[in-house]
């Protein structure tokens, strides 16, 4: 089956560390997302990516890293810059950044807690 | 520019009976629409989308959705409420921001048994 998968599930950063969230889909899909989502709230955009070896800054890109090197993967690493990193990770795909019906599919979601 | 309000942050209400869920949109051209329920530790699932064809929307587990322009509304119902539909649901807009989204805070259901 088509999918995005995020991994781990669970992570743990101690201070100071960097740490690195997988996200691969089988979608066949151009663009890519990170969001950050905190406890009872809503989405933030931290990066995005229309096409294999270009991304962007979202809105809260600092203290977050990221790459595309190839169409299927977009990992974010999240930095010892990052000063309040906990929280749920989730990594979403689209045929194309924008458009009138642009679809966004999710990921499973990934949490990252400092301990 | 975009906007989306959800008029509820929670909605309770009893097993097998209806739920509402109101959003309500601003947009500067005719927008697309979607809901997406998420529910604990999950990433979020698309429920239904409205993109111009008709106006009322059917979605997955019953759910559908009404886009009425005049009201600039595209509230999510479903005929009877089921224990499985406990979850956060985020009502979304086409346009604003970077990822050519605008997402709502998101209403909690709450289903009672």
């Amino acid at each position: 089956d088509g999918g995005i998968t995020q991994s781990p599930k669970y992570l743990f950063r101690k201070e100071g560390q960097n740490v690195t969230l997988s996200c691969e889909q089988n979608l066949n899909h151009d663009a890519m997302y990170w969001y950050r989502q905190d406890p009872g709230q809503g989405l933030r955009l931290i990066y995005y990516s229309q096409i294999v070896n270009d991304f962007q800054k979202g809105d809260i890109a600092e203290g977050y890293s990221v790459s595309r090197e190839k169409k299927e993967s977009f990992p974010l690493t999240v930095t010892s810059a990052q000063k309040n990193p906990t929280a749920f990770y989730l990594c979403a795909s689209s045929t194309q950044l924008r458009g009138r019906g642009n679809t966004i599919y999710f990921g499973e979601g990934s949490w990252l807690t400092v301990v | 520019a975009q906007s989306v309000t959800q008029l509820d942050s929670h909605v309770s209400v009893s097993e097998g009976t209806p739920v509402l869920l109101r959003c309500n949109y601003s947009s500067s051209y005719s927008p697309s629409l979607f809901w997406y329920v998420q529910h604990p530790n999950k990433g979020l699932q698309l429920l239904l989308k409205y993109t111009s064809a008709a106006t009322l929307v059917k979605g997955i587990n019953g759910f559908e959705a009404e886009f009425k322009k005049s009201e600039t509304s595209f509230h999510l119902t479903k005929p009877s409420a089921h224990m499985s539909d406990a979850a956060e649901y985020f009502c979304v807009v086409s346009g604003g921001g970077a990822d050519g989204l605008t997402f709502g805070k998101g209403t909690h259901l709450i289903i009672q048994p």
